[in-house]
């Protein structure tokens, strides 16, 4: 079966850091993806991790640990236009398999 | 920067209609998919295609669902007769060949059946 778990809601404040754990069992696995939704528009694209350890991208760093089927995304020095849903997908057979997403709020 | 296009941006249609999304991918990407996310749910795989052929393709995509490169641009997913619950938004997705870890997504497409 296929299950990615992530936090249905966080909220956080303006220039805080954020971490959004995701958590995953699937029947594949060729690496984790943390796309960034805002409302009614298209996932666009965060980071990837295929390796065990951290890809630091900027203000973004998502984190994958295989063996523990875990990753988590941190968000430093929240601005507010943050403010989104954050996905965690599983490429398992050349398909995203996505996880429910995590709305962040980031108030003032 | 080269994007997926999709066409049209909202699609309004009758209960038992025939739909047609057209998408086109990004010009030297030879992996296409395409992704449904009905309203407050999550995004969920419809069909991955390539060299001409559906590669995977989920439940959901039943006998109602077809999909088709009729050019060397568009990329197209048919609908033959649209239900209720096939309400959504419908993003399409194209990664590079040999790079098939990042897929770049299409501003979506939002069917409504009434």
């Amino acid at each position: 079966g296929q299950n990615i778990d992530q936090p249905t809601e966080m909220t956080a404040t303006e220039g805080a850091i954020v971490q959004i754990n995701c958590t995953y069992q699937t029947s594949g696995f060729n690496g984790l993806f943390w796309y960034q939704q805002h409302a009614g528009e298209a996932p666009t694209f965060l980071s990837y991790n295929v390796l065990d350890g951290l890809e630091e991208k900027g203000r973004f760093s998502s984190f994958l640990s295989r063996s523990k089927g875990y990753s988590y995304l941190l968000l430093k020095e929240l601005q507010m236009k943050d403010s989104a849903s954050y996905l965690c997908a599983v490429e398992s057979f050349q398909k995203l398999v996505f996880g429910t997403g995590t709305r962040l709020l980031v108030s003032p | 920067e080269p994007e997926v296009t999709q066409t049209p941006s909202h699609q309004v249609t009758q209960m038992g209609q025939e739909v047609i999304l057209r998408c086109v991918p990004i010009s030297n990407h030879l992996y296409f998919y395409w992704y449904r996310q009905i309203l407050g749910q999550k995004v969920e795989f419809l069909v991955s295609f390539y060299n001409n052929e559906i590669s995977e393709k989920s439940e959901i995509f039943d006998d109602q669902f077809s999909v088709e490169r009729p050019d060397g641009s568009n990329f197209t997913l048919k609908i033959r007769s649209t239900k209720l619950e096939d309400s959504a938004m419908y993003f399409c997705a194209s990664s590079e060949p040999l790079r098939t870890d990042t897929q770049y997504f299409g501003p979506g497409t939002r069917l409504t059946v009434l």
